[in-house]
This record gives C-alpha cells, structure tokens and sequence, in this order.
C-alpha cells in the first residue's frame, strides 16, 4: 500500500470549514483514498473514501487531485465534537477488504477551537 | 446493528502476569482484527481473522501473545507473560469479506492495558 504523509496538527475555528490535507505521491491506478477519524478512548471510525472522483457523504467531502497524488478531507462545519486524529490510508479495492488489514499512521490531531 | 463488543473496558496489572481480552464483532462480519495502539500512535495490526482461520499474524509478537477465534464469531487475545511495553489499548475490529456494502472497519471501543 502507498505511503502517506500529513501534517501532525491543525487547529480549527468551530463553524468553520475543516481542510485537512493528505499527500501520498507513490499511490497506484487500484488504490483508494481512505480517510478514518479517532475521537479519544474511542476506536477508529470510517468517514469516507473514493478513487479518484470527488466523493460527499453526511460526514464530509473528499477532494482528489486530478493526478491522484493528494487529497483533501473537509468538514464543512466543524463542531467541538469534530475534534480527532484524522487518518489517511490508501489501500486497494474495498472488495480486497478481507485480504489485507488496514495500515495507519500517525494521523493530523485536529483541535476544533470554540 | 449493534456495534463490536469488547471486554474488559480497563485492565491493570504487574508485569510477568497474564491478561485476556474479549471481543465480540457484528453479527456477519467474517473478518476480525486485533490492533494494539500505543499512546500517540497510530493502531498496528496484531491479528487478521477470516472467520476462525488466521489470515495475518506476522506482527503477532508469538513468544507471548495468542489469540484465538472459535467457531469464526467471537474472539480472544492473550498476553502471558506482560511487559511493561505491552502497556497499550487492544481496539478489535470487525469487517464484512467480499461485500461492497460495507466499505468499512467497525471498531470497538478497545481495552486499555497498564503493566505496571
């Protein structure tokens, strides 16, 4: 699976918009982007994922640039309750989810400010 | 659906002891993980299930930790003996094989181990 990296910390004003940026140049035409958040003492949650088009659920928007090498996850609105470590994988086909296990990094800590 | 259970909530205890954690996944789900997390980093995979047949434990440090799935639905892990490095939360996670319906992990709310 490509490696990703992302900036260790964000700070975020609660309201605003939350980009959280994540760069993974090495990624191939089969992978997706997969974005996971981790709120404390709880387990990691699936927010979203996509390929290569932009993709939007209730949770948040992922925007994949047109070469693949980087993506952003935005929550629109951020909230008090958005504050998490926010993970970033890329991995193959979510068919092959029961073939290879999910590989985290260290995340972006995002602190949303009141 | 009801989430991935998983027992005891807080575990302390001496090093040389042994520990066992629980781990009961959603209904269906054939795949089951064990991932250790230590404070301020990312969760690493320790064990991969599809449902009671090892995929992966290639960083299943075997010398001391087992873990075992009968009958392909719940789970345990095993540290026997601690060390003071095993100190660490245990998330277990749960996953549907070959389905595109659910593109996700559900993880638990994991057990968080001190050695002392």
């Amino acid at each position: 699976d490509a490696k990703t990296t992302q900036p260790p910390s964000m700070d975020c004003a609660e309201g605003r918009a939350a980009n959280l940026p994540c760069n993974h140049s090495t990624i191939s035409g089969n992978e997706y982007v997969y974005w996971y958040r981790q709120i404390h003492s709880q387990g990691p949650q699936y927010i979203i994922h996509g390929l290569k088009n932009n993709e939007t659920n209730e949770m948040a928007s992922l925007i994949i640039t047109e070469d693949r090498k980087s993506s952003t996850l935005i929550l629109p609105h951020a909230t008090l309750r958005d504050t998490a470590v926010y993970y970033c994988i890329v991995r193959v086909s979510p068919i092959d989810t029961g073939r290879r296990a999910l590989t985290f990094g260290s995340g972006t800590r995002l602190q949303v400010q009141p | 659906e009801a989430g991935v259970a998983q027992s005891p909530r807080y575990k302390i205890i001496e090093k040389r002891q042994s520990v066992a954690f629980w781990c009961n996944p959603i209904s269906g789900h054939a795949t089951l993980y064990w991932y250790q997390q230590i404070l301020g980093q990312g969760p690493k995979l320790l064990i991969q299930f599809q449902n009671n047949g090892v995929v992966d434990d290639s960083q299943l440090p075997k010398d001391r930790f087992s873990a075992e799935r009968l009958k392909g639905v719940d789970s345990t892990l095993k540290i026997q003996p601690a060390k003071l490095e095993d100190s660490a939360v245990y998330l277990c996670a749960s996953s549907r094989f070959g389905s595109q319906a659910n593109y996700g992990y559900t993880f638990g709310s994991g057990t968080r181990l001190t050695v002392v």
